[in-house]
């Protein structure tokens, strides 16, 4: 399967503790998106990178959260210092040239207790 | 921030009927993308349109971008249990940012053997 990937699926935190999680794009895709979704609601957005260039961030993306892709294939998200409004479903998407068509990954579910 | 309503929010069906829901903004769309989400899983693209008036089939799955811009609507044709999911409209908003795409809260739809 040659689709978008996450690692993990999962992920359970205390309070406090930093997270970080991994996103495969389709291998020809030189753009990648990260959003955030919550039960009953519709993705929203939190940033995207052209190759290596983070080039949008929402204000959804507080400084407690940062992003990399430092070789313009795989991204990492981490979260520092967690708290309960940060659980929600993690989803990476990608996208080959413009914005157009976005395919997303499987999501990482986090919980943070 | 911009927002697309999408309608109804649930729906409950018996199979064989035909499915119609649709999204409407205030705000003009340079495209429109039909995606469904199974429970635990990323959204998977259903159908991509990219100019205003066109219309699109994927198997049972018809969607149409307006021709104001401004709303698309996507049928599904003879019902089946597998239906079952939530079915999201999302678009790129004209002049506005090259990686966001803006999400409805969804429409669930239960299929009744």
């Amino acid at each position: 399967d040659t689709g978008v990937s996450q690692d993990p699926r999962h992920k359970i935190t205390k309070r406090g503790q930093n997270v970080t999680f991994r996103c495969d794009p389709i291998s020809e895709h030189n753009r990648l998106y990260w959003y955030r979704q919550t039960l009953g609601q519709g993705p929203e957005f939190l940033t995207y990178f052209q190759n290596e260039a983070q080039l949008e961030k929402s204000r959804l993306l507080s400084d407690r959260f940062s992003a990399e892709r430092p070789k313009g294939s795989f991204s990492t998200l981490e979260i520092q210092r967690t708290e309960q409004g940060d659980s929600a479903m993690y989803l990476c998407a990608s996208s080959l040239g413009g914005p157009g068509t976005q395919y997303f990954g499987p999501g990482t579910r986090l919980l943070v207790l | 921030g911009q927002q697309l309503n999408q309608s109804p929010q649930s729906m409950f069906i018996q199979e064989g009927e035909d499915v119609s829901m649709n999204c409407t903004s205030s705000s003009i769309f340079n495209t429109w993308l039909w995606y469904k989400q199974d429970p635990g899983e990323g959204p998977v693209l259903l159908i991509a349109l990219y100019k205003a008036g066109e219309l699109t089939s994927n198997g049972r799955l018809t969607a149409q971008f307006g021709i104001t811009r401004k709303d698309s609507f996507l049928n599904i044709s003879a019902s089946i249990p597998s239906d079952v999911g939530i079915y999201f409209c999302a678009g790129q908003l004209s002049g506005g940012s090259q990686g966001n795409l803006i999400f409805g809260k969804g429409t669930k739809l239960s299929v009744k053997p």
